[in-house]
């Protein structure tokens, strides 16, 4: 059974940069099945797809996010992260890691999800 | 990059029957059969209910059905039963791109 968990910081200065791990269990990200997906959802709102990247590296962005993000992937310890850069309060969100099956995507597993919120 | 079109709200009696709609344009919806829908109770994450229009994954009840015409996909859920009642988001493959409905939140009467 595969299973996803998102790690970080709970709280975030405005300005400074948002970073999560998502580490995945029970599959590889190896996998060329799959993409490997951040998305968000702000309290009280819904959701955002944020991002993916695939085991070899490429990736591919929300356009009105994509000068502040940056996902990466490490295949060596099973885990990819994500990278928000010049957070405001518009950010705070719950934050989630998604398995997207390739090759039009549909998100299969999920995470448990954390909250990020950005305050002084 | 648009977000997909949903009613804000739908509702039926246990039961009956109800659709849900979801718009888009021939970018993302009306462009590929990659529409899939998700169910999300309060605190929880989201949960896959339809892949690829209208394929169910194993353990959804078969109470729960997609299908798309042209730019507009629709789930409907049929013998509504308490448990039902929840958030719904469908989203499409866009072109390297995923997008998401604004959700609609489905109460059961």
């Amino acid at each position: 059974q595969v299973q996803l968990q998102e790690s970080g910081p709970g709280l975030v200065k405005p300005s400074q940069t948002l970073s999560l791990t998502c580490t995945v269990s029970g599959g590889s990200i190896s996998s060329g099945d799959y993409y490997w997906s951040w998305i968000r959802q702000p309290p009280g709102k819904g959701l955002e797809w944020i991002g993916y990247i695939y085991y070899s590296g490429s990736t591919y962005y929300n356009p009105s996010l994509k000068s502040r993000v940056t996902i990466s992937v490490d295949t060596s310890k099973n885990q990819f992260s994500l990278k928000l850069s010049s957070v405001t309060a518009a950010d705070t969100a719950v934050y989630y890691c998604a398995r997207d099956y390739v090759p039009g995507g549909h998100f299969d597993y999920w995470g448990q999800g954390t909250l990020v919120t950005v305050s002084s | 990059q648009s977000a997909l079109t949903q009613p804000p709200s739908a509702s039926g009696s246990p039961g009956q029957s109800v659709t849900i709609s979801c718009t888009g344009t021939s970018s993302d919806v009306g462009g590929y059969n990659y529409v899939s829908w998700y169910q999300q109770h309060p605190g929880k994450a989201p949960k896959l209910m339809i892949y690829e229009v209208s394929k169910r994954p194993s353990g959804v009840p078969d109470r729960f059905s997609g299908s798309k015409s042209g730019n507009t996909a629709s789930l409907t859920v049929s013998g509504l039963q308490a448990e039902d009642e929840a958030d719904y988001y469908c989203s499409s493959y866009a072109g390297s791109y995923k997008v998401f409905g604004g959700g609609t939140k489905l109460t059961v009467l």
